[in-house]
């Protein structure tokens, strides 16, 4: 069964720093990778999606990156903003039919002013 | 606008009620999902349902059921609540994944359910 982890769990960072959040994936097997956003007590909202057959993908400051072969996605963050504040989450289709996701435990992430 | 709405933002109940959960969504997609969000459990699928009137058990089915009598309609059931069922529960939907398609899971707000 597919396993995904993100590291760090929570990151403290001042406003205008580039940062790097981390997924890794046990099951390379997969056919593309999302990055989520959630804000405290709401929905997830989807930010990025990298097909497979991609290297990276970018939207405005945000920046995704996959490597199947190394079980590993980055998502890279210019120049935080206190907006940015919020719980990302990776996620892979799980199994064949790819209707389901497995999710990464999440980065909590805090952009102080 | 893609939207998909979740019946209450927050929900108390006491425990052995029945809870009902309803999520729609506007956007004609074949597949619907239930979560459920617990500080360091992630999220965890409840029930998944990719057709009218079919469902597929997630990973933690347990003290839940799930009905789907339309497309754009799925509800969550909490037979006999328990304070164990105290969590958040979030919605999705998506259309039909195909290999290489793109396909994103849509959410709803959130309905955070207090069971006393």
């Amino acid at each position: 069964k597919q396993e995904v982890t993100q590291i760090p769990a929570a990151l403290s960072v001042p406003e205008g720093e580039n940062l790097v959040l981390n997924c890794s994936f046990t099951d390379s097997a997969i056919y593309n990778l999302q990055w989520f956003r959630q804000d405290p007590g709401k929905g997830l909202t989807s930010l990025l999606l990298i097909q497979s057959s991609q290297r990276e993908q970018t939207s405005g400051r945000l920046n995704a990156s996959l490597d199947k072969s190394s079980g590993r996605s980055t998502l890279y963050i210019a120049a935080s903003q206190p907006g940015d504040s919020a719980t990302y989450l990776c996620a892979v289709p799980e199994g064949n039919a790819g209707n389901m996701l497995t999710f990464g435990g999440g980065t909590r992430l805090m952009v102080k002013p | 606008d893609v939207k998909v709405t979740q019946s209450s933002r927050y929900l108390v109940k006491r425990t052995g009620e029945k809870v009902f959960l309803e999520c729609v969504q506007d956007m004609d997609h074949e597949n619907m999902f239930w979560y459920r969000q617990d500080p360091g459990l992630g999220l965890r699928l409840i029930y998944f349902s990719y057709d009218v009137k079919m469902k597929e058990k997630g990973d933690i089915p347990e003290g839940y059921s799930v009905s789907r009598e339309k497309k754009e309609r799925f509800s969550l059931i909490l037979e006999s609540a328990s304070t164990n069922q105290t969590s958040m529960y979030l919605c999705a939907s998506s259309s039909l994944a195909q290999r290489g398609v793109k396909d994103t899971q849509y959410f709803g707000p959130g309905t955070r359910l207090t069971v006393l």
